[in-house]
């Protein structure tokens, strides 16, 4: 069965440092991977997402993450962390045609001003 | 505004109490999804509806029924729920099922429910 870890549950961070959550998932064949993110009291939304072609995927706000396929990781990057990006982030992937979306349990990150 | 909309945001039953889920999407698009969100767990999956024939029922217990009427409206009806039912319940919408469409989900903001 398909999974997805996220081994940091809470990160702190300062303002302006930089940040990276790890992501690992089980599949053996092809997928697809994304980032959703979750703001306080609002709904989850696509962060960025990796179908094909150039590993190193770039989203919303200055987030990438990059798809490493011999180390099954997609992990997320920001080179410098802002208080509004204090959020809780989903790894989720899709694993083969008409897989379904499955997520990680979720890293909440809390940035102190 | 995802154009996913769920009612009620907050909802507090007794585990006799029958109650309803009600989402509503705008986007046009086929599939419609629920999964549960608790606490220290991933999102679970618990039903998939793709053109209001549902294709996936993640072994949910029959306390939970989906409805989905037509592309545009799923419900979620509770009956005699337990207290560890209580949870954040996420309604989703996709273009299309086959994820090469998009690949993307959009979610509504959660109905919380506390059974007592």
């Amino acid at each position: 069965a398909q999974s997805v870890s996220q081994h940091n549950h809470h990160v702190i961070l300062s303002e302006a440092a930089s940040l990276e959550l790890g992501c690992n998932y089980s599949y053996g064949g092809t997928v697809n991977l994304f980032w959703y993110v979750q703001y306080p009291g609002q709904h989850l939304q696509l962060l960025l997402k990796y179908f094909s072609g150039d590993p190193l995927v770039k989203g919303i706000k200055g987030f990438e993450a990059e798809f490493i396929k011999s180390k099954f990781s997609f992990n997320l990057r920001k080179p410098s962390v802002q208080w509004s990006d204090t959020a809780e982030y989903f790894c989720a992937v899709i694993g083969g045609s008409q897989g379904n979306l499955i997520f990680g349990k979720g890293t909440k990150l809390s940035v102190k001003p | 505004e995802t154009g996913v909309t769920q009612t009620p945001r907050h909802l507090v039953m007794g585990m006799t109490n029958k109650k309803s889920l009600k989402c509503e999407q705008h986007l046009g698009h086929n599939a419609m999804y629920w999964y549960k969100q608790s606490a220290k767990k991933p999102l679970e999956l618990m039903f998939v509806y793709n053109f209001k024939e549902q294709t996936e029922n993640n072994s949910v217990p029959s306390r939970f029924s989906p409805e989905c009427p037509n592309s545009s409206h799923l419900f979620l009806h509770l009956h005699t729920l337990q207290p560890e039912d209580s949870a954040l319940y996420l309604c989703a919408s996709s273009q299309g099922r086959d994820w090469r469409d998009t690949g993307e989900l959009f979610f509504g903001e959660g109905s919380r429910l506390t059974v007592l």
